[in-house]
């Protein structure tokens, strides 16, 4: 079945210092998606990108739809402690709209 | 707007034990979802509902997973009998009717299950 890779699986930083997350797949996909989810929360979408090639910036996130429909990235600049959690990426078949996810990448700021 | 509700937030049973899960989607979303969420590990969809039907339920373990959305709101997942590798999270997503196509979900806090 369809997969997605995403890396790395955590990051350890430190206050104020940028965070870069990616994902990437064997297979095309028609919309992806960034999710972050909190310690006993569900996900919270924070950026969806719908064409290929497109960079779109959420406050202090970017994030950037691969021109190949097969990878997306997510920049965060200057990291604060509540961006502390797991931020996934989806991938959207077009075939039937299902939602593949990634992993997870665990972002832990060190005090 | 309240946001999407599940209970309960947390369940100890013992294995061959049934139990419930209940789902009151955000008001006017007419897609649900169903996802498990294993440790360490992103959703995994079980069943969406286009209003009371189910439209993709080909993850659904179906000799032991049931599921309803009897009236095109609340939703049911029911797992009888629970084996120790349902441990898990269940939760619960709703969309309006265009986000099934652009994937944006709106989840629940989530139930998380424990099997004895």
């Amino acid at each position: 079945g369809q997969q997605l890779n995403q890396s790395p699986q955590s990051m350890f930083i430190q206050e104020g210092e940028d965070v870069s997350m990616n994902c990437t797949s064997s297979s095309i996909f028609n919309t992806w998606l960034w999710y972050k989810q909190d310690p006993g929360e569900g996900p919270v979408l924070l950026i969806a990108l719908y064409k290929a090639g497109e960079l779109t910036s959420n406050g202090r996130l970017t994030a950037q739809f691969g021109i190949t429909r097969k990878d997306s990235f997510l920049n965060i600049s200057a990291s604060i402690p509540s961006d502390v959690g797991i931020y996934f990426c989806a991938g959207q078949l077009r075939s039937n709209y299902q939602l593949i996810w990634g992993a997870g990448t665990k972002l832990i700021i060190k005090p | 707007e309240a946001g999407v509700v599940q209970s309960p937030r947390y369940k100890i049973i013992e294995k061959k034990q049934p139990v419930a899960f209940w789902c009151n989607p955000i008001s006017g979303h007419n897609t649900l979802y169903w996802y498990l969420q294993n440790l360490g590990q992103g959703p995994e969809l079980l069943i969406r509902y286009e209003n009371e039907e189910a439209v993709d339920d080909s993850q659904l373990p179906k000799d032991r997973f049931s599921a309803e959305r009897l009236k095109g709101v609340d939703s049911t997942l029911k797992i009888q009998p629970a084996e120790l590798g349902d441990s898990a999270v269940y939760l619960c997503a709703s969309s309006p009717s265009w986000g099934s196509n652009t994937g944006e979900l709106f989840f629940g806090e989530g139930s998380r299950l424990t099997v004895l």
